[in-house]
């Protein structure tokens, strides 16, 4: 499985555009790259999963450059409501199966 | 459409007790997989289900153990409890009909042993 190397934490302004950037050297051809939002006492959430270059949802986006060594989750505009921890992942389907490991993530602290 | 749903929400046991935990899967999923988080820590990978089997286990020993009922449902069970083993424990739930990763997490649920 390809080890996820992220900030552990970050502080941001509220309104500001915060980007968390992950570190997946030896991702693998089949790997996806997956980000999750976790509030405490609460399970992950999905935010955004991609393969390559950019993918945009209603709630961020994803950056993810032609090496696929790393990759960027952007927030536009964040308010106190995305303080979290955010996780980022790599993994793929093989032969039906699915794995999901985590690692630390980034705690992200959006001040007023 | 319901999510993931976790049963009880907190429990509390005492050391070397028995404890079975419950979630049932999102509508539509297939798989389940079970989680263990420590406070401050991710969540770490316990073992994952489908069609009733267990197809992949993480670095849990032997007193942990699951089952998969023909409704998709699912069971963790831990025996003999250890202290260490106080922690929020997570049931997500996924399809392997979706490419790449869609798993849906539940609230959890609060595992405190004494």
């Amino acid at each position: 499985l390809a080890k996820t190397t992220q900030p552990i934490s970050m502080d941001s302004y509220e309104g500001q555009e915060v980007n968390i950037t992950c570190s997946h050297n030896n991702i693998a051809t089949n790997d996806y790259i997956t980000w999750y939002q976790q509030f405490p006492s609460q399970g992950p959430r999905f935010i955004i999963q991609g393969y390559k270059t950019k993918v945009t949802n209603e709630v961020a986006s994803l950056f993810i450059p032609a090496d696929r060594k790393s990759s960027t989750l952007s927030l536009p505009r964040v308010s106190l409501s995305d303080t979290a921890v955010y996780y980022c992942l790599v993994g793929m389907n093989s032969g039906g199966y699915q794995k999901v490991t985590f690692g630390t993530g980034t705690k992200l602290q959006v001040i007023p | 459409d319901a999510g993931v749903t976790q049963s009880p929400t907190h429990l509390i046991k005492t050391r070397g007790q028995q404890v079975t935990l419950r979630c049932s899967p999102k509508s539509g999923h297939d798989t389940v997989s079970w989680y263990q988080q420590a406070l401050g820590q991710g969540p770490q990978f316990i073992f994952q289900y489908y069609e009733e089997e267990e197809r992949q286990r993480g670095n849990f020993p032997d007193r942990f153990s699951g089952h998969q009922f023909p409704n998709y449902s699912s069971e963790l069970n831990v025996n003999a409890l250890l202290l260490g083993d106080s922690a929020l424990y997570l049931c997500a739930s996924s399809t392997d009909r979706v490419l790449g990763y869609g798993y849906t997490f539940g609230s959890g649920t609060r595992l405190t042993v004494v």
